[in-house]
């Protein structure tokens, strides 16, 4: 069974930093590009940003852009996003997930960060 | 790539059909997901691929199209239906999102 269990998540001042993780389990971590997504309270879905295979991170969105950091332990079959200067604004539920090449897509049950 | 979902909002009694649409800003062939979100809940998949139904969700819940025009349909409203659908792009890296549908009760 496909798991993905986020965790790092909880209360942080504004310019503070949080560190979230995402265990996987039950597929190929080390096979799947990967992606953190976060809803704002009473707001819609957005992606934040996605980190190859083979660690090269491919985009993130311009909201997160040298605040944000993804990164992966293919060896742990973790993933990573490193929060720095965070503000109110990052207030969320932050979800790990990834998509198989048939375009089915897993996600985790979220962690949430406040910014207080 | 924009995901233009509409309507933004509809009211609807149990037993009505349902339907919420999307919109890509370009081709994304048939890599559009469908979510089903209720209030303190995590995105419940509902349709990959846009036609493929998840394992476990009703058959009343159907999708459809390809390329730009995507069709999410509830046959038949339920009460445990009324909650908020997005739908997802995944063709690109960059995933994107529509805004949202809220169903509520006429």
């Amino acid at each position: 069974e496909v798991k993905l269990v986020e965790s790092g998540g909880g209360l942080v001042q504004p310019g503070g930093s949080l560190r979230l993780s995402c265990a996987a389990s039950g597929f190929t971590f080390r096979n799947y590009r990967m992606h953190w997504v976060r809803q704002a309270p009473g707001k819609g879905l957005v992606w934040l940003s996605c980190i190859d295979s083979d660690g090269s991170i491919t985009g993130s969105a311009d909201s997160v852009k040298g605040r944000f950091t993804i990164s992966r332990d293919n060896a742990k079959n973790t993933l990573y996003l490193q929060m720095n200067s965070l503000r109110a604004e990052d207030t969320a539920v932050y979800y790990c997930a990834f998509a198989t090449p048939a375009g089915k897509p897993y996600w985790g049950q979220g962690t949430v960060v406040a910014v207080s | 790539i924009q995901m233009t979902q509409s309507p933004s909002s509809l009211s609807a009694s149990v037993g009505d059909r349902v339907t919420i649409t999307c919109r890509a800003s370009q081709n994304i062939d048939t890599y559009l997901n469908w979510y089903q979100q209720k209030p303190g809940k995590a995105p419940k998949l509902l349709i990959y691929a846009s036609s493929s139904l998840q394992t476990g969700v009703p058959s009343r819940f159907s999708g459809s199209g390809s390329g730009t025009d995507f069709t999410l349909t509830i046959s038949s409203l339920q009460p445990e239906d009324y909650a908020t659908y997005y739908c997802q792009q995944i063709d690109s890296t960059l995933w994107t999102f529509g805004q949202g549908t809220r169903v509520e009760a006429k």
